[in-house]
């Protein structure tokens, strides 16, 4: 079965610290891109980083780094130096492709800083 | 830049009415992807649209059908709607190109109540 398992419902993080969002997912595709988005109260989906799953470097875009753990099909999202700014819903979505692609998506994890 | 477009951003209805949602994909993107969001859950897949044909299809119920015309945009039509359609709405889009690495562009959303 395809599925993205986000296990952390809610997060709380002090302002400055660094959080790690939780995100293990299952496929037997051998190519699919994992990704992080940023939900916040407005609605919008905002792309955060990308792994693809060939690549054995973990993906970094500014203070979000991804923990890319292959052999376990993991794929933690990093906030370093939380901001007030970052509290938001986040989900870890997985891209497949069968002809087109399509995302899965995690349940989220609503991260709240703490000032 | 140009961003995904979405109208309306709210849309209250009464069971059983239509309802039409609007989407305008970044110019140059040609794949179009509608989603829905429940309160408190994961975006779920609905439909995709590549060239103007419907590439995939996912968990759309039959009340609703989508379309996608030759400038790209789409519309999403949902008819007898129930209480149960009250969600948000989104759509993506992105270019066909398998290389791209930054995953869909959302809109905003379109927060659709039924009462």
């Amino acid at each position: 079965a395809q599925k993205i398992t986000q296990t952390q419902p809610g997060m709380f993080v002090q302002e400055k610290e660094a959080v790690t969002l939780d995100c293990t997912y299952d496929t037997s595709d051998q190519s699919y891109g994992l990704f992080w988005y940023k939900q916040p109260s407005s609605g919008e989906m905002i792309f955060l980083i990308y792994q693809g799953s060939y690549d054995e470097q973990n993906a970094t875009e500014g203070r979000y780094s991804l923990n890319f753990q292959k052999a376990r099909k993991s794929a933690n999202l990093v906030i370093s130096a939380s901001q007030l700014g970052d509290s938001a819903m986040y989900f870890c979505a997985m891209r497949l492709y069968s002809g087109t692609y399509k995302y899965i998506f995690g349940t989220g994890t609503r991260l709240k800083v703490l000032a | 830049a140009a961003g995904v477009i979405q109208s309306p951003r709210h849309l209250i209805k009464e069971k059983r009415e239509t309802a039409t949602l609007k989407c305008y994909p970044i110019p140059r993107h040609d794949t179009v992807y509608w989603y829905q969001q429940g309160p408190g859950q994961d975006p779920q897949f609905l439909i995709s649209f590549y060239e103007k044909m419907q590439s995939d299809k996912g968990s759309i119920p039959d009340r609703f059908s989508a379309q996608q015309f030759s400038d790209y945009h789409s519309e999403l039509n949902m008819s007898s709607l129930e209480l149960g359609d009250s969600a948000l709405y989104f759509c993506a889009s992105s270019p066909t190109s398998t290389a791209s690495s930054y995953g869909y562009t959302f809109g905003s959303g379109t927060r659709l109540t039924v009462v």
